[in-house]
């Protein structure tokens, strides 16, 4: 079955607490993307990747890093979570204009 | 800038009425345009999309939505609506890695 998958699915952390969220996808798509939803934004994009080792910055991309070193993985890193981090965070992948969406991780920095 | 507006942040309509959720949208050149709903707890799945062409298209689940150039419009509809769309639905525009997204629709389905 063709999927974005992301783990964990939920996670409770402190402020400053070195966290990755891992993303993967079995479509062979080159681009992949990492969003955030908070409520009354909709969602925004913090990084992008056209393709291995090629990434790229999105609207909102303090305090975030990411990774791409194979064409299936796109890791979301936050090296010193912050409160202001609290959100819904959506991994995406895409062939052409069409983006398909993993099933979201939410995040809360206490 | 590119940007997209849901102007109802909040929509109640009963079990069977019609429904319309508007979106407009600012974009320099020709958009992709897309609809996505949310359910509860879930991903984001795609309804529709319009890339070229006929201006009404027909998405998933009874869905169908209009490209109003004039207008910079695309605003999502449906005949009759069921108690499973209750959820959150979202307008987006742009091409490959550009991508915006509008704050959303929330739609509660009366009985």
């Amino acid at each position: 079955e063709a999927q974005v998958t992301q783990n964990p699915r939920y996670l409770i952390t402190v402020t400053g607490k070195k966290l990755t969220v891992t993303c993967s996808q079995n479509m062979n798509h080159e681009y992949m993307s990492w969003y955030r939803q908070d409520p009354g934004l909709g969602l925004r994009q913090i990084y992008y990747s056209m393709n291995v080792e090629v990434t790229d910055k999105g609207d909102v991309p303090e305090g975030y890093k990411v990774s791409r070193k194979e064409k299936r993985n796109f890791p979301l890193i936050l090296e010193s979570p912050s409160p202001n981090q609290t959100s819904l965070y959506f991994c995406a992948s895409s062939l052409g204009n069409e983006q398909y969406f993993g099933p979201g991780t939410r995040l809360t920095v206490t | 800038a590119q940007s997209v507006t849901q102007p109802d942040i909040h929509i109640t309509v009963s079990e069977g009425a019609s429904l319309e959720l508007r979106c407009n949208y600012s974009y320099g050149a020709t958009p992709y345009l897309f609809w996505y709903v949310q359910s509860p707890g879930q991903g984001l799945q795609l309804l529709l999309k319009y890339f070229s062409g006929d201006t009404l298209v027909q998405g998933i689940k009874g869905f169908e939505a209009e490209f109003k150039r004039s207008q910079s419009s695309f605003n999502l509809r449906k005949p009759s609506v069921h108690w499973s769309d209750a959820a959150e639905y979202f307008c987006a525009v742009g091409r490959g890695n550009d991508m915006r997204f509008g704050a959303g629709t929330r739609l509660t389905v009366k009985p």
